[in-house]
């Protein structure tokens, strides 16, 4: 079985602070980890992900992720907010051969 | 490319009406997907197709039927609509089944189901 939890279903930020989104993962096998970002009214797409290679990934836009497998965590970070960053972020996990599992999403709000 | 398209991109439906949502991909992948997304609850899996002429249940699979119509195209019907249905519909693509692959997403189609 795998699962993903995120903590915190809104998170507010001020311009220029820094951005923390949590994730932490449960799986039975080694994971593969996403985050994905959905801009309103839009599809999700892809941020970054990790599969086993190293452990800080970088993604698009300036973000990164760090695999702690010790606190089963997968954190996403930024270290200065933009408003084109307000935003829904989506952890997700894979196992091997089953099936990607979502969390149930974080909204950011950037504020002026 | 234009990606994974899907269509309509926003439905009405009286109860018990039927309706079939639309999706193609134009990138050449073996994996199609069938997600509905609800405030607070994520994205949840309806059906997959891990290529063409296959098709699996996934999370919440009730109510719902699929067709793999060939590699570029997944439908997914509903027969009788239910207010419970009232969603939003993602289909998504991907180049394989390892779960490592990047899924990529439709715009979504918005049902509201009275």
């Amino acid at each position: 079985a795998q699962s993903v939890t995120q903590l915190g279903s809104h998170v507010s930020v001020s311009e220029g602070a820094l951005v923390l989104l949590r994730c932490n993962y449960s799986s039975s096998v080694p994971p593969y980890l996403f985050w994905y970002v959905q801009y309103p009214n839009q599809g999700l797409q892809l941020l970054l992900k990790y599969t086993s290679a190293a452990t800080l990934v970088k993604g698009i836009n300036g973000f990164e992720a760090e695999f702690k497998k010790s606190e089963t965590s997968f954190h996403l970070t930024k270290p200065s907010a933009h408003m084109s960053d307000a935003a829904e972020y989506f952890c997700a996990v894979s196992g091997g051969y089953q099936k990607v599992t979502f969390g149930t999403g974080t909204k950011l709000q950037v504020i002026p | 490319n234009a990606g994974v398209t899907q269509t309509p991109k926003f439905q009405v439906l009286k109860t018990g009406q039927s309706m079939t949502l639309q999706c193609a991909q134009d990138m050449n992948h073996n994996s199609m997907y069938w997600y509905r997304q609800d405030p607070g609850m994520g994205l949840r899996l309806i059906y997959y197709s891990a290529s063409e002429g296959t098709t699996d249940k996934g999370e919440v699979p009730n109510g719902y039927n699929v067709s793999r119509l060939n590699k570029r195209e997944f439908s997914l019907r509903l027969e009788s609509a239910a207010p419970s249905q009232t969603s939003v519909y993602f289909c998504a693509s991907s180049d394989g089944q390892g779960g490592q692959e990047t899924q990529y997403f439709g715009p979504g189609t918005r049902l509201l189901v009275l």
